[in-house]
């Protein structure tokens, strides 16, 4: 059964800190991997999604996130935090070229950015 | 202004009574989804319909319900059979049934049972 694991629940740093925050899934075939923000008082949206091409991908507010097929890793990076990053971040996976439209949610990391 | 509202936003019963979660998206979206949030647990599917008149259990279904009558609307029944009914509830949209479609979120409704 497809799963996915955040390792860090919660990560605190301080503006201008570099940020990579973990995932690695589980699933043989092939996937599709997301990762999705909850700004605090705010809906969960889309910060980036791969679903083939190219590895790294680049999504909203300066994150990027790089599918490492070997690994089974999809971590989240950005070079420079800011206090406006403050926010849970989720990492989710579904079977890629698939019909069924399940996604499958990591338990979340939250961030704290220090001012 | 397209998007999804969920109603009410917080929530509270009764044990031992049902009550229902309303869903609403003008997104023209075939794909609707609920979820429950816990702290530390992430989100957790309870229903999913791809279509109107089909739904599929997610992986918590036990203890809930829903309808799809109408292509924008998905309401979750919560029963009373539902053990630990407190917690924070998510609809999702999504344009198709296929996997790599992004899914879009409500504001979420904060069940507390008292």
């Amino acid at each position: 059964a497809q799963s996915v694991s955040q390792h860090n629940h919660h990560v605190i740093l301080s503006e201008a800190a570099s940020l990579e925050l973990g995932c690695n899934y589980s699933y043989g075939g092939t996937v599709n991997l997301f990762w999705y923000v909850q700004y605090p008082g705010q809906h969960l949206q889309l910060l980036l999604k791969y679903f083939s091409g190219d590895p790294l991908v680049k999504g909203i507010k300066g994150f990027e996130a790089e599918f490492i097929k070997s690994k089974f890793s999809f971590n989240l990076r950005k070079p420079s935090v800011q206090w406006s990053d403050t926010a849970e971040y989720f990492c989710a996976t579904s079977p890629g070229y698939s019909s069924a439209s399940k996604i499958i949610f990591g338990s979340g990391t939250r961030l704290s950015i220090r001012p | 202004d397209g998007g999804i509202t969920q109603s009410p936003k917080y929530l509270f019963r009764k044990e031992g009574q049902n009550v229902t979660l309303s869903c609403e998206q003008n997104l023209n979206h075939d794909a609707m989804y609920w979820y429950r949030q816990d702290p530390g647990q992430g989100l957790r599917l309870i229903y999913y319909s791809q279509i109107v008149n089909d739904f599929q259990k997610g992986d918590i279904a036990e203890g809930y319900s829903v309808s799809r009558e109408k292509k924008e609307s998905f309401p979750l029944t919560v029963t009373s059979a539902q053990k630990n009914p407190t917690a924070f509830y998510l609809c999702a949209s999504s344009r198709g049934g296929d996997s790599y479609n992004e899914q879009f979120f409500g504001p979420g409704t904060r069940l507390t049972v008292l």
